[in-house]
């Protein structure tokens, strides 16, 4: 079976790096056909693309944030790591990773519950 | 940037037909997908590659593509298909969302 967890905190201040890693199960990260997304949606609001990993470790970003955010993988450790630097309230989101390369091969066939990052003092 | 628009909500009777539109440049030219979210829910993907269904979807969900337009298509609406859906599709190596569109059975 197929799984992705998001792990990382629930509260972080103004200015501080969010770290956060997706634990993925059922598929390894060094598949050729693989790749993973971090995707995050603000309370009420739309699904928002960030970062995608590929197998061969070529990485893109959403041009708006890319200079904020670092993707990298462990595949030792079957996880995804998303950084986003100086977090602002605006960041405020429940963040997912989703797998593509399965089947639906460019499409995100598999999720993670998500996980809900609040930016407070 | 690359947009997808589409709008914002539709209204369906049960046992109708349903149909949300996502609009972008040359859309036709592009790979589209389709997610349905429910309240608290991650993102369920329906329709890939334009018009094809993952396992486990029903028949009734269905997908076109063409020129600048991409619609998804669900025929017999139940209830349970209340929801929020999402295009999206690939530009220029990065991954563009729509703003959503929620779908009320009423």
């Amino acid at each position: 079976q197929v799984t992705l967890k998001e792990s990382g905190p629930v509260l972080v201040k103004p200015t501080e790096t969010l770290t956060l890693t997706c634990t993925v199960s059922g598929f390894s990260l060094s598949n050729p056909r693989m790749g993973v997304s971090w995707i995050r949606q603000p309370p009420g609001r739309a699904l928002e693309w960030l970062a995608h990993l590929f197998s061969n470790d070529e990485k893109c970003y959403r041009t708006s944030l890319e200079s904020r955010l670092t993707i990298s993988k462990d595949i030792s450790k079957s996880q995804v790591v998303l950084t986003m630097t100086n977090m602002d309230a605006v960041d405020t989101a429940t963040y997912y990773c989703a797998r593509m390369g399965g089947v639906t091969e460019d499409a995100f066939d598999i999720w993670g519950q998500g996980t809900m990052v609040t930016v407070s003092s | 940037s690359y947009d997808l628009i589409q709008p914002p909500s539709v209204s369906v009777s049960p046992g109708q037909t349903a149909s949300i539109t996502c609009s972008g440049d040359k859309l036709g030219n592009k790979f589209v997908c389709w997610y349905q979210q429910k309240p608290g829910q991650s993102p369920v993907l329906v329709i890939y590659q334009d018009n094809r269904r993952p396992s486990g979807i029903p028949e009734r969900f269905s997908g076109s593509n063409s020129g600048n337009t991409a619609t998804l298509t669900i025929s017999g609406t139940q209830a349970m298909d209340e929801a929020d859906y999402y295009c999206q599709a690939w530009d220029s190596s990065t991954v563009v969302f729509g703003g959503g569109t929620k779908l009320t059975v009423l």
